[in-house]
């Protein structure tokens, strides 16, 4: 049972326009959700994350969108860059305990 | 510069050996992880630590097990009983044991774990 969907493995985009990368879960008890990009051969570093409370959290080049009653998460990137060319994973959390999803390869364009 | 250290980076075993990856930090972190990463899959947690000399089970604990006598480090020794061990493998910790958009994760590069 997956509770943390990532359902496109993989996104091209092209450099400057915008990345969209969804997430979907179905557990409504969850109280953060969190995302961290990981390069090859790299452990994943923390990206930002957000509160079951809120619907939108930014950081610079990326936002966080929650929408709690469709049980999905969006991290939008703007403007992609070469560097965002990475494997992206949407995680959510519940007491101790954390739930990653499978992760979305992200490629960006030249 | 503060951050954790898995070693090695590749590793090989042979079948019925018993092999232990290493996990050093020195964030002065409380707690620490382990998690397994198969190809596309997400991470899987295998155990997990509050504090010294304790530790519990994580979802897919079997074959593994791990030893906590010091803050700093937590290795994990992959038995003969695992019967599918080629994953990689990353070691993470957090400050406290609440895990949670206002403590993530802080990960090591991980160790890739092949059979012979």
């Amino acid at each position: 049972d997956q509770q943390v969907k990532q359902n496109s493995p993989s996104l091209s985009v092209q450099e400057g326009r915008i990345s969209i990368l969804n997430c979907d879960y179905t557990n409504s008890m969850f109280d953060y959700f969190l995302w961290y990009k990981k390069y090859p051969a790299e452990g994943p570093t923390f990206l930002i994350s957000i509160s079951s409370i809120k619907d939108k959290n930014e950081d610079g080049r990326f936002t966080v969108f929650l929408n709690k009653s469709a049980k999905h998460l969006s991290l939008h990137i703007v403007p992609s860059q070469p560097g965002d060319s990475a494997v992206y994973f949407c995680a959510a959390s519940l007491d101790r305990k954390i739930i990653f999803g499978k992760g979305t390869r992200l490629h960006i364009l030249p | 510069d503060g951050g954790i250290t898995q070693s090695p980076k590749y590793l090989f075993r042979k079948e019925g050996q018993n092999v232990t990856l290493s996990c050093e930090q020195n964030l002065n972190h409380d707690a620490m992880y382990w998690y397994r990463q198969d190809p596309g899959q997400g991470l899987r947690l295998i155990y997990y630590s509050q504090i010294v000399n304790d530790f519990q089970k994580g979802d897919i604990a079997e074959g593994y097990s791990v030893s906590r006598e010091k803050k700093e480090s937590f290795p994990l020794t992959v038995t003969s009983a695992q019967k599918n061990p080629t994953a990689f493998y990353l070691c993470a910790s957090t400050p406290g044991v609440r895990l949670g958009g206002n403590q993530p994760q802080h990960f090591g590069d991980g160790t890739r774990l092949s059979i012979l």
